[in-house]
Protein backbone atom coordinates (compact mmCIF):
# COMPACT_ATOMS: atom_id res chain seq x y z
CA UNK A 1 0.00 0.00 0.00
CA UNK A 2 1.42 3.00 -1.11
CA UNK A 3 2.05 6.02 1.63
CA UNK A 4 -0.10 8.67 0.18
CA UNK A 5 -2.96 7.72 -1.67
CA UNK A 6 -5.52 10.05 -3.62
CA UNK A 7 -9.01 9.76 -4.44
CA UNK A 8 -10.21 9.92 -7.14
CA UNK A 9 -7.81 8.53 -9.75
CA UNK A 10 -9.99 10.12 -12.79
CA UNK A 11 -12.32 12.96 -12.17
CA UNK A 12 -14.74 14.53 -14.95
CA UNK A 13 -16.46 17.78 -14.34
CA UNK A 14 -18.59 20.05 -15.82
CA UNK A 15 -17.50 23.19 -16.15
CA UNK A 16 -19.00 25.57 -13.12
CA UNK A 17 -19.00 22.43 -10.79
CA UNK A 18 -17.46 22.19 -7.32
CA UNK A 19 -14.54 19.70 -7.30
CA UNK A 20 -12.87 18.02 -4.55
CA UNK A 21 -10.22 15.88 -4.45
CA UNK A 22 -8.41 13.77 -1.55
CA UNK A 23 -5.25 13.07 -0.02
CA UNK A 24 -4.79 10.09 2.56
CA UNK A 25 -1.43 9.20 3.85
CA UNK A 26 -0.27 6.73 6.57
CA UNK A 27 2.66 8.30 7.80
CA UNK A 28 3.63 11.48 10.25
CA UNK A 29 4.12 14.15 7.94
CA UNK A 30 5.67 17.81 9.14
CA UNK A 31 3.61 19.60 5.77
CA UNK A 32 2.02 18.43 2.63
CA UNK A 33 2.64 20.13 -1.13
CA UNK A 34 -0.74 20.34 -3.53
CA UNK A 35 1.12 20.25 -7.15
CA UNK A 36 -0.94 20.59 -10.35
CA UNK A 37 0.80 19.31 -13.28
CA UNK A 38 -0.17 19.86 -16.75
CA UNK A 39 0.56 17.57 -20.15
CA UNK A 40 4.14 18.85 -20.86
CA UNK A 41 5.33 18.00 -17.45
CA UNK A 42 5.80 21.17 -15.44
CA UNK A 43 5.05 21.04 -11.76
CA UNK A 44 3.68 24.31 -10.07
CA UNK A 45 3.31 24.13 -6.44
CA UNK A 46 -0.57 24.96 -5.41
CA UNK A 47 -0.50 25.15 -1.69
CA UNK A 48 1.97 23.50 1.02
CA UNK A 49 0.31 23.75 4.59
CA UNK A 50 1.11 21.78 7.92
CA UNK A 51 -2.33 22.74 9.68
CA UNK A 52 -6.06 23.84 8.79
CA UNK A 53 -6.78 25.61 5.66
CA UNK A 54 -5.25 28.08 2.96
CA UNK A 55 -7.27 29.44 0.53
CA UNK A 56 -6.16 30.99 -2.73
CA UNK A 57 -8.33 32.39 -6.17
CA UNK A 58 -10.65 29.61 -6.49
CA UNK A 59 -8.33 27.05 -5.06
CA UNK A 60 -9.17 25.82 -1.34
CA UNK A 61 -6.38 23.06 0.68
CA UNK A 62 -7.46 22.06 3.67
CA UNK A 63 -5.89 19.12 6.26
CA UNK A 64 -6.69 17.20 9.55
CA UNK A 65 -3.76 15.92 10.74
CA UNK A 66 -5.21 13.53 13.20
CA UNK A 67 -7.14 12.39 10.80
CA UNK A 68 -4.17 12.09 8.14
CA UNK A 69 -6.18 13.19 5.51
CA UNK A 70 -6.29 16.45 3.22
CA UNK A 71 -8.40 17.48 0.88
CA UNK A 72 -7.75 20.19 -2.53
CA UNK A 73 -11.36 22.09 -3.71
CA UNK A 74 -11.97 23.70 -6.51
CA UNK A 75 -14.88 25.87 -6.44
CA UNK A 76 -16.59 27.05 -10.26
CA UNK A 77 -14.26 24.52 -12.15
CA UNK A 78 -12.89 25.68 -15.58
CA UNK A 79 -11.67 23.58 -18.62
CA UNK A 80 -8.45 25.63 -17.97
CA UNK A 81 -8.39 23.73 -14.14
CA UNK A 82 -7.91 20.17 -16.65
CA UNK A 83 -4.67 18.75 -15.25
CA UNK A 84 -3.06 16.17 -12.89
CA UNK A 85 -3.37 17.24 -9.25
CA UNK A 86 -0.86 15.50 -6.80
CA UNK A 87 -0.48 15.20 -3.14
CA UNK A 88 3.31 14.85 -1.58
CA UNK A 89 4.31 14.93 1.85
CA UNK A 90 7.60 15.37 4.07
CA UNK A 91 7.60 12.57 6.59
CA UNK A 92 8.35 13.99 10.20
CA UNK A 93 11.53 13.53 11.36
CA UNK A 94 12.83 12.33 8.17
CA UNK A 95 16.65 12.15 8.39
CA UNK A 96 19.73 10.64 6.93
CA UNK A 97 18.71 9.65 3.42
CA UNK A 98 15.09 10.59 3.66
CA UNK A 99 16.30 13.90 3.98
CA UNK A 100 14.34 16.86 2.41
CA UNK A 101 12.07 13.81 0.65
CA UNK A 102 9.14 14.45 -0.56
CA UNK A 103 6.85 11.53 -0.61
CA UNK A 104 4.04 11.73 -3.68
CA UNK A 105 0.66 10.43 -4.55
CA UNK A 106 -0.06 9.06 -7.93
CA UNK A 107 -1.99 11.59 -8.96
CA UNK A 108 -6.24 12.86 -9.51
CA UNK A 109 -6.84 13.48 -13.39
CA UNK A 110 -9.05 16.27 -13.52
CA UNK A 111 -10.54 17.13 -16.46
CA UNK A 112 -13.38 19.77 -16.71
CA UNK A 113 -15.98 19.84 -19.63
CA UNK A 114 -16.95 23.15 -21.37
CA UNK B 1 12.26 36.54 -10.75
CA UNK B 2 13.14 33.20 -13.70
CA UNK B 3 11.89 30.16 -12.02
CA UNK B 4 13.71 26.72 -11.90
CA UNK B 5 14.58 26.13 -15.42
CA UNK B 6 16.41 22.89 -16.42
CA UNK B 7 18.41 22.13 -19.88
CA UNK B 8 17.77 20.22 -22.06
CA UNK B 9 14.19 19.93 -22.42
CA UNK B 10 13.89 17.02 -24.42
CA UNK B 11 16.78 14.16 -24.88
CA UNK B 12 17.13 10.70 -26.62
CA UNK B 13 19.44 8.22 -26.13
CA UNK B 14 20.80 4.92 -26.97
CA UNK B 15 20.89 1.72 -24.22
CA UNK B 16 24.86 2.48 -22.07
CA UNK B 17 25.34 6.05 -23.40
CA UNK B 18 25.21 8.40 -20.40
CA UNK B 19 23.66 11.64 -19.97
CA UNK B 20 23.88 15.02 -18.06
CA UNK B 21 21.29 17.08 -16.83
CA UNK B 22 21.24 20.68 -15.63
CA UNK B 23 19.01 22.66 -13.08
CA UNK B 24 19.39 26.39 -12.16
CA UNK B 25 17.57 27.15 -9.25
CA UNK B 26 15.35 30.11 -8.35
CA UNK B 27 17.15 32.65 -7.22
CA UNK B 28 18.10 32.67 -3.54
CA UNK B 29 17.50 28.89 -3.51
CA UNK B 30 20.25 27.11 -2.10
CA UNK B 31 18.51 23.35 -2.05
CA UNK B 32 18.39 21.30 -4.97
CA UNK B 33 15.94 17.91 -5.26
CA UNK B 34 15.85 16.02 -8.25
CA UNK B 35 12.53 13.65 -9.00
CA UNK B 36 11.98 10.98 -11.63
CA UNK B 37 8.50 10.77 -13.53
CA UNK B 38 7.44 7.38 -15.01
CA UNK B 39 4.77 7.93 -17.51
CA UNK B 40 1.89 7.36 -15.25
CA UNK B 41 2.81 7.73 -12.34
CA UNK B 42 4.22 10.63 -9.09
CA UNK B 43 7.59 11.53 -9.03
CA UNK B 44 9.74 9.41 -7.30
CA UNK B 45 13.11 10.78 -4.77
CA UNK B 46 16.38 10.89 -6.15
CA UNK B 47 18.23 13.11 -4.11
CA UNK B 48 18.73 16.47 -2.35
CA UNK B 49 21.57 18.56 -2.09
CA UNK B 50 22.34 21.91 0.07
CA UNK B 51 25.29 23.93 0.07
CA UNK B 52 26.91 21.38 -2.39
CA UNK B 53 26.74 18.34 -0.48
CA UNK B 54 24.27 15.29 -0.81
CA UNK B 55 21.53 15.82 1.89
CA UNK B 56 19.17 12.93 0.69
CA UNK B 57 19.04 10.32 -1.12
CA UNK B 58 16.61 7.71 -2.94
CA UNK B 59 16.78 4.12 -3.80
CA UNK B 60 18.08 4.67 -7.05
CA UNK B 61 21.50 2.46 -8.20
CA UNK B 62 24.58 3.56 -8.19
CA UNK B 63 24.93 4.81 -11.86
CA UNK B 64 22.80 7.91 -10.61
CA UNK B 65 24.93 10.61 -9.25
CA UNK B 66 24.72 14.18 -8.85
CA UNK B 67 26.49 17.72 -7.95
CA UNK B 68 25.75 21.26 -6.87
CA UNK B 69 27.71 23.49 -7.63
CA UNK B 70 28.83 26.91 -5.56
CA UNK B 71 26.08 29.26 -7.36
CA UNK B 72 23.69 26.74 -6.39
CA UNK B 73 22.88 25.42 -9.68
CA UNK B 74 23.18 21.68 -9.85
CA UNK B 75 24.23 18.34 -12.42
CA UNK B 76 22.08 15.07 -12.48
CA UNK B 77 24.21 11.68 -14.42
CA UNK B 78 22.83 8.87 -15.53
CA UNK B 79 25.52 6.12 -16.35
CA UNK B 80 24.94 3.14 -19.02
CA UNK B 81 21.78 4.17 -19.59
CA UNK B 82 18.89 1.36 -19.55
CA UNK B 83 15.45 1.49 -21.25
CA UNK B 84 13.95 1.57 -17.72
CA UNK B 85 15.60 5.30 -17.44
CA UNK B 86 12.84 6.65 -19.88
CA UNK B 87 10.84 9.40 -17.67
CA UNK B 88 10.61 13.10 -16.76
CA UNK B 89 13.37 14.32 -14.95
CA UNK B 90 12.62 17.20 -12.43
CA UNK B 91 14.38 19.77 -10.64
CA UNK B 92 13.23 21.34 -7.68
CA UNK B 93 14.51 24.39 -5.53
CA UNK B 94 13.95 25.72 -1.89
CA UNK B 95 15.40 28.41 0.22
CA UNK B 96 16.94 25.47 2.46
CA UNK B 97 16.98 21.57 2.74
CA UNK B 98 14.93 19.54 4.98
CA UNK B 99 11.32 18.86 5.51
CA UNK B 100 8.97 22.04 5.06
CA UNK B 101 10.89 23.96 2.82
CA UNK B 102 8.12 24.76 -0.34
CA UNK B 103 9.89 23.05 -3.01
CA UNK B 104 9.21 24.91 -6.63
CA UNK B 105 9.60 23.21 -9.18
CA UNK B 106 11.08 23.31 -12.83
CA UNK B 107 9.64 22.28 -16.58
CA UNK B 108 11.73 18.91 -16.17
CA UNK B 109 13.59 16.96 -18.60
CA UNK B 110 12.13 14.43 -20.93
CA UNK B 111 14.37 11.76 -21.55
CA UNK B 112 13.97 8.88 -24.03
CA UNK B 113 16.07 5.83 -23.88
CA UNK B 114 16.21 3.98 -27.04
Amino acid sequence: KNEVEQSPQNLTAQEGEFITINCSYSVGISALHWLQQHPGGGIVSLFMLSSGKKKHGRLIATINIQEKHSSLHITASHPRDSAVYICAVFRANAGGTSYGKLTFGQGTILTVHP
Amino acid sequence: DAGVTQSPTHLIKTRGQHVTLRCSPISGHKSVSWYQQVLGQGPQFIFQYYEKEERGRGNFPDRFSARQFPNYSSELNVNALLLGDSALYLCASSILAGAGNEQFFGPGTRLTVL
